[in-house]
């Protein structure tokens, strides 16, 4: 079955206590995101990656880490969380080209206390 | 870079009537605009896009249209059920080939 994964789906942390949100995806996808979903907000894109060892900053990529060493995987590293990183997170990932849709993981739940 | 306002907020409307969804943006360069669904406590999922050389393109009860001139693009549902209440956001590519995404429409559907 063609998915998105990620793990944990839930979590609740301390600050300053370095943690790490797996995503994997089974479609080949070039294309991986991060965003974080706030109310009123909308997506607000984190990292994002466009091929192996090729990311580059969204729109708020303060407190946070990517990276891309195989095509599959696209961990979210927040080396020292804060309260104002609770937040709903999604990974999403896609073809280039003339397939573009994007398919987004189930999401993360974190709170930073 | 580009920029994308979607209005209203919040959308209620009585079962059986259309909704109505608008989004402008700010790149005339931007080629690729989908739209995504979210419903509670779900992932958001594509349910139908449009490309900048089509005017209009529709699926059962959803539709699309697309103003280059103006830059602004609608959905459209009719006929509107109860399982249609979500979060909609409408996006638009941009030249780096980044989603731009719009803050989002509550759709509440009124029995």
């Amino acid at each position: 079955e063609a998915q998105v994964t990620q793990n944990p789906r839930y979590l609740i942390t301390v600050t300053g206590k370095k943690l790490t949100v797996t995503c994997s995806q089974n479609m080949n996808h070039e294309y991986m995101s991060w965003y974080r979903q706030d109310p009123g907000l909308g997506l607000r894109q984190i990292y994002y990656s466009m091929n192996v060892e090729v990311t580059d900053k969204g729109d708020v990529p303060e407190g946070y880490k990517v990276s891309r060493k195989e095509k599959r995987n696209f961990p979210l590293i927040l080396e020292s969380p804060s309260p104002n990183q609770t937040s709903l997170y999604f990974c999403a990932s896609s073809y280039r080209g003339r397939e573009e849709t994007q398919y987004f993981g189930p999401g993360t739940r974190l709170l930073v206390l | 870079g580009e920029n994308v306002e979607q209005h209203p907020s919040t959308l209620s409307v009585q079962e059986g009537d259309s909704a109505v969804i608008k989004c402008t943006y700010s790149d005339s360069a931007s080629n690729y605009f989908p739209w995504y669904k979210q419903e509670l406590g779900k992932r958001p999922q594509l349910i139908i896009d449009i490309r900048s050389n089509v005017g209009e393109k529709k699926d059962q009860r959803i539709a699309v249209t697309l103003n280059k001139t103006a830059k602004h693009f609608s959905l459209h549902i009719t006929e509107t059920q109860p399982e249609d209440s979500a979060v909609y956001f409408c996006a638009a590519r941009d030249s780096n080939y980044q989603l731009i995404w719009g803050a989002g429409t509550k759709l509440i559907i009124k029995p």
